[in-house]
Parts: structure tokens; sequence; C-alpha cells
């Protein structure tokens, strides 16, 4: 079964840009690369969703090189409420499942 | 008005005891999640549902079985509980399928196996 990986935890500073990073190098053709943000005692909670080259929308932008095989979240000034723990979701293409990344803790401080 | 809502929100019970956990949806979904947390915050998906009709069975032990009355609610019965199921449980909903479109989940089940 294909690994999703994901650096376990990033820092960062309030109003800085913040790339997290998802290497998923058995994704399904036609499957989305998705992310979503968990806070503690919470449900993951839906970000942003692309399947080729740039997404972006109200709070993050999703890059997508053409062999699909990783994906970088962009989160544009960041801020100390943006501290969670940030996934990506894929679908493998050898068991046609749902694949959640190994998650990414992004501690933002002052 | 709660979007995904899991009932209880924790269950601590002993070893080798069936439990389940309710979840139901108000979001009209026609499909229907059940992912395992484990301590390391690992997410994997164990059941879905599209329609009442099980589309995705990851390897679980049959110990799990998913019970869908009807298209807003998955319940979750586990059979024989072990340590080893202590984890959080969380339902989750969409109105397709398969990763292709945002998914909704619930707060979560913290189940304790003792």
């Amino acid at each position: 079964l294909a690994k999703t990986t994901q650096p376990i935890s990033m820092d960062s500073y309030e109003g800085q840009e913040v790339n997290i990073t998802c290497s998923h190098n058995n994704i399904a053709t036609n499957d989305y690369i998705t992310w979503y943000q968990q806070f503690p005692s919470q449900g993951p909670r839906f970000i942003i969703q692309g399947y080729k080259t740039k997404v972006t929308n109200e709070v993050a932008s999703l890059f997508n090189p053409a062999d699909r095989k990783s994906s970088t979240l962009s989160l544009p000034r960041v801020s100390l409420s943006d501290t969670a723990v940030y996934y990506c979701l894929v679908g493998d293409w050898d068991t046609d499942k749902l694949i959640f990344g190994t998650g990414t803790r992004l501690q933002v401080f002052p | 008005d709660t979007a995904v809502s899991q009932t209880p929100k924790y269950l601590v019970t002993q070893m080798g005891n069936d439990k389940s956990i309710k979840c139901e949806q108000n979001l009209g979904h026609d499909t229907m999640y059940w992912y395992k947390q484990d301590s390391k915050k690992f997410l994997k998906i164990m059941f879905s549902y599209n329609n009442k009709e099980l589309i995705i069975n990851e390897t679980v032990p049959n110990r799990f079985s998913p019970k869908s009355p009807d298209k807003a609610h998955l319940n979750l019965h586990i059979n024989s509980l072990e340590l080893g199921d202590s984890a959080v449980y969380f339902c989750a909903s969409s109105q397709q399928g398969q990763g292709l479109d945002e998914q909704f989940f619930g707060p979560g089940t913290r189940l304790t196996v003792l």
C-alpha cells in the first residue's frame, strides 16, 4: 500500500507564508488531491481541493505538478489561529482507497 | 444546526464488550464514511456507504460492521472490543464518493477500551 507522506511538523511566525508538501507517488489517475485542517478534539475540516496545476480559494492555494506525485498547500500570511494539523487526502491507484497523509503539525508563533 | 453529529462523544468500556457509535448527517449527502484516528493521529478510512451500498471496505476486522438504516445514518457496531480498538472514530459525509468532493466530518467519538 502506497504511503502518503508529509513533514511531521513546521514552525512559522504570524504574517509569513507557509508551504506544506505531501508526497503521493501512487495516486490514482482520476483522483483529486484534497487538504484538511484539524484542530484538537475536532474533526478535520476541508480547506481546498485540486486535480492539476494551481487552485486558489479565499484561504489557501494548492499547487500540483503535472505528474501529480506531490502537492503543496500554501497558506498566505498565517495567523495564530492557523496552528493545527494539516492532512492531504488522495486516492491510491492500487487499492482504489482513500489515503490520508501522515499529517503536518503547524505551529504559528506571535 | 449540526451538519454531521455523532453519539456518544466519549465511550469507555471493557474488553470483550459490544458497542455502537451512531452517526447522522442532515446535509442530504449520498455518501457517508467512518474513519479511525489512532494515538499517533494517523487517519484511516474504515468504511463508506453510498445510497445504502458499501463501496469501500477497508481491511478492518470483521468485528466492525457498519449499519445504515437510511441515507442520513451510518452507525458503527463493534463486537468483542479489544485494547487496540481504543482510538477516536470520525464519521463523515459527502455528496459524491471516492474523495471527489468535500467531506464534512463529525466531532468524533473517543473510544477507550480498558
